[in-house]
């Protein structure tokens, strides 16, 4: 069976500090990969997608970067945090495009 | 006009009743519609998922798809407090870049004993 791993599971980082948060995938070859922000009583933002390696869209032009590295690897960065970088953040997979999303436990980042 | 809508709640039962959770939607372009139940501080886990207009069950959790009245429910029957959480609907369509997802904003239920 397939599942998904996203780490860590709460993050705290000052104000200007890089972010990567990891995301695998395992049990299922060549997924499309989400990221998704969470803010407190709001819905699902997108963020990034991507249907392969080195493949990346981008939804929202922020202080974010998406890359994937790997078929079953999915990193969130950021060289500068901002305050308004605070969420949870989601990593989510599906086989195809038919497919319904899966998601990881996510990430709960505070920026202080 | 977002859309899709769902009222954000908070919408509180007793255990055993039986829950509606409704979603409403504009872009009659949605083919696939999908209910998430999410508990604090998880990920959403997914309960349905459909395609067609008309019932889907599985268990105590029932989907019900109206497309000719942009409508979707997720009915609970016998609820209970482990169910308290909040439900996402979630719908597909298809343009140039694929199939694309819109969430609505969750209902957060709670059922007390």
């Amino acid at each position: 069976s397939q599942t998904i791993h996203q780490w860590p599971a709460t993050l705290v980082q000052p104000v200007g500090s890089p972010l990567s948060l990891e995301c695998t995938v395992e049990g299922t070859s060549n997924p499309n990969l989400y990221w998704y922000r969470q803010a407190a009583g709001r819905g699902l933002q997108l963020l990034f997608y991507s249907v392969g390696i080195g493949q990346i869209s981008s939804e929202v032009p922020q202080n974010l970067s998406a890359s994937r590295p790997q078929d079953r690897q999915f990193i969130l960065s950021s060289k500068k945090l901002l305050l308004s970088d605070s969420g949870f953040y989601l990593c989510a997979w599906r086989g195809s495009d038919y497919s319904p999303l899966h998601f990881g436990n996510g990430t709960r980042l505070t920026v202080t | 006009q977002k859309e899709v809508e769902q009222d954000p709640g908070p919408l509180s039962v007793p255990e055993g009743a039986i829950v509606s959770l409704n979603c409403t939607y504009s872009n009659s372009a949605f083919q696939y519609f999908m209910w998430y139940r999410q508990y604090s501080r998880k990920g959403p886990e997914l309960l349905m998922y459909t395609y067609s207009s008309g019932n889907k069950e599985d268990g105590r959790f029932t989907a019900q798809v109206d497309k000719s009245s942009k409508y979707i429910s997720l009915f609970i029957r016998d609820s209970q407090p482990s169910d308290s959480a909040t439900y996402l609907c979630a719908m597909s369509w298809r343009n140039n870049a694929g199939n694309m997802l819109t969430f609505g904003g969750g209902t957060r239920l709670m059922v007390k004993p």
